[in-house]
């Protein structure tokens, strides 16, 4: 079956560094996406992974292990805008390369 | 560039009336996608076409909700009639499938109340 699993909720303080951590069992893998939500908005592309690694971009690196079904998104110097929901998405190519997103984690970021 | 609009952005209806929403990707895409998100169930995928053409509708809930892309510019979901479990925000998104990566890009969303 097809299951991404992320924290349902964290809590991290202005200026520090924050994981969010998602595993993911799909019958394909064509790549890995992260979303930022804010509250009453849509989703916006993060960042995307399909080899195994990590990839900067800024502030928000994200890391990818195909062999153990397992992402995680790091943000570094948090800011108070940084509270948003963050969603984990896998393309799965078998059925014809849909996008499966997890249910998100509320990240609440506190001065 | 506009982005993905939707139309419209909130509607609240009654219970067994018909709702109708509408999308225009953005220019170029060949892929758009219909997403339903709810607090209990998150973003859920119902419908995506792929060059206008339907290519997995499996996560239509039922009958009552069908979709359409008659060209590269526009996509209406319609729920006729509709329930107050169909109360959820409804965003639409295209990609241009290019290689392996592809970046959905989502429109506002409409939210939808059905009393």
């Amino acid at each position: 079956g097809q299951n991404i699993d992320q924290p349902t909720e964290m809590t991290a303080t202005e200026g520090a560094i924050v994981q969010i951590n998602c595993t993911y069992q799909t019958s394909g893998f064509n790549g890995l996406f992260w979303y930022q939500q804010h509250a009453g908005e849509a989703p916006t592309f993060l960042s995307y992974n399909v080899l195994d690694g990590l990839e900067e971009k800024g502030r928000f690196s994200s890391f990818l292990s195909r062999s153990k079904g397992y992402s995680y998104l790091l943000l570094k110097e948090l800011q108070m805008k940084d509270s948003a929901s963050y969603l984990c998405a896998v393309r799965d190519p078998t059925g014809g390369f849909k996008t499966i997103f997890g249910a998100g984690t509320r990240l609440f970021v506190k001065a | 560039d506009a982005g993905v609009i939707q139309s419209p952005r909130h509607e609240v209806t009654e219970m067994g009336q018909e709702v109708t929403l509408r999308c225009k990707p953005i220019s170029g895409h060949n892929s758009l996608f219909w997403y339903r998100q709810t607090m209990m169930r998150g973003l859920e995928l119902l419908i995506y076409f792929n060059n206008n053409v339907p290519i997995d509708d499996s996560g239509m809930p039922e009958d009552r909700f069908s979709a359409k892309m008659p060209n590269a510019s526009f996509s209406t979901l319609k729920i006729q009639p509709s329930e107050p479990r169909d109360s959820a925000v409804y965003f639409c998104a295209s990609s241009l499938v290019a290689g392996a990566q592809e970046t959905q890009y989502f429109g506002p969303g409409t939210r939808l109340l059905v009393l």
